[in-house]
């Protein structure tokens, strides 16, 4: 079965700092999905980014941007330019690539930005 | 983003009475949707996983009859708690799974209070 670690339960960073969330993943599969979900305090998931493992370049989203090393199985968040708005719970996700997959979460990493 | 429609956001119910709640793929047809439940300072945990025409399949401790889910057409999905009690009440969260199967997209989620 796949696992999803996150290692950090809290972090925190200054507004305009650069932030990275860890994020470890166990699997057999060769192809799949990872992403980071975004939970601010309205409780909305917000997907954040998303990469696919067979696809070598890092994904990038504005200001946020993975460093994705699958022989490793590590996923990283780099959150560039923090913003106030960035506080929130963030959530690292796998998806096995065959439909109907559900998504296995990390606990996620509570982060705070701080003025 | 795909967007998930997810109602109501709150809802107040009585003990014994029974509540439905509803996410709709506003933008995609969703074959798969999940429902969620969150406790507080949690990550989400899966309750079923739904597919359009068939019957939800439930994960081990959840009861089926007490937590019917409807995925009738592929752009809806319903939970319905049944004879409600207070230790029901919670945050539950859908998802909509998009028909290529990559990507996965939450609903608002919905804040449930058994009085």
């Amino acid at each position: 079965a796949q696992t999803v670690t996150q290692s950090q339960p809290e972090m925190s960073v200054q507004e305009a700092e650069t932030v990275t969330l860890s994020c470890t993943y166990d699997t057999s599969e060769n192809n799949y999905y990872l992403f980071w979900y975004k939970q601010p305090p309205s409780r909305q998931m917000i997907l954040v980014i998303r990469q696919e493992a067979y696809k070598q370049q890092n994904a990038t989203e504005n200001r946020f941007s993975v460093n994705f090393q699958k022989a490793a199985k590590s996923f990283s968040l780099k959150i560039s330019d923090s913003q106030l708005g960035d506080t929130a719970m963030y959530f690292c996700a796998f998806k096995g690539q065959g439909g109907s997959e559900k998504l296995v979460f990390g606990k996620g990493t509570k982060l705070t930005v701080n003025p | 983003g795909a967007v998930v429609s997810q109602h109501p956001s709150w809802v107040i119910c009585k003990s014994g009475t029974s509540v439905k709640i509803e996410c709709r793929s506003l933008d995609f047809q969703a074959t798969t949707m999940f429902w969620y439940r969150q406790f507080p300072k949690q990550s989400l945990m899966l309750m079923a996983t739904s597919n359009e025409g068939s019957k939800a399949t439930y994960e081990q401790g959840v009861e089926k009859d007490k937590f019917l889910i409807n995925h009738a057409s592929l752009t809806l999905s319903t939970l319905t708690v049944t004879s409600a009690h207070p230790e029901d009440s919670s945050f539950y969260i859908c998802s909509a799974e998009t028909d290529l199967g990559n990507t996965i997209y939450f609903g608002e989620g919905s804040w449930l209070t058994v009085v």
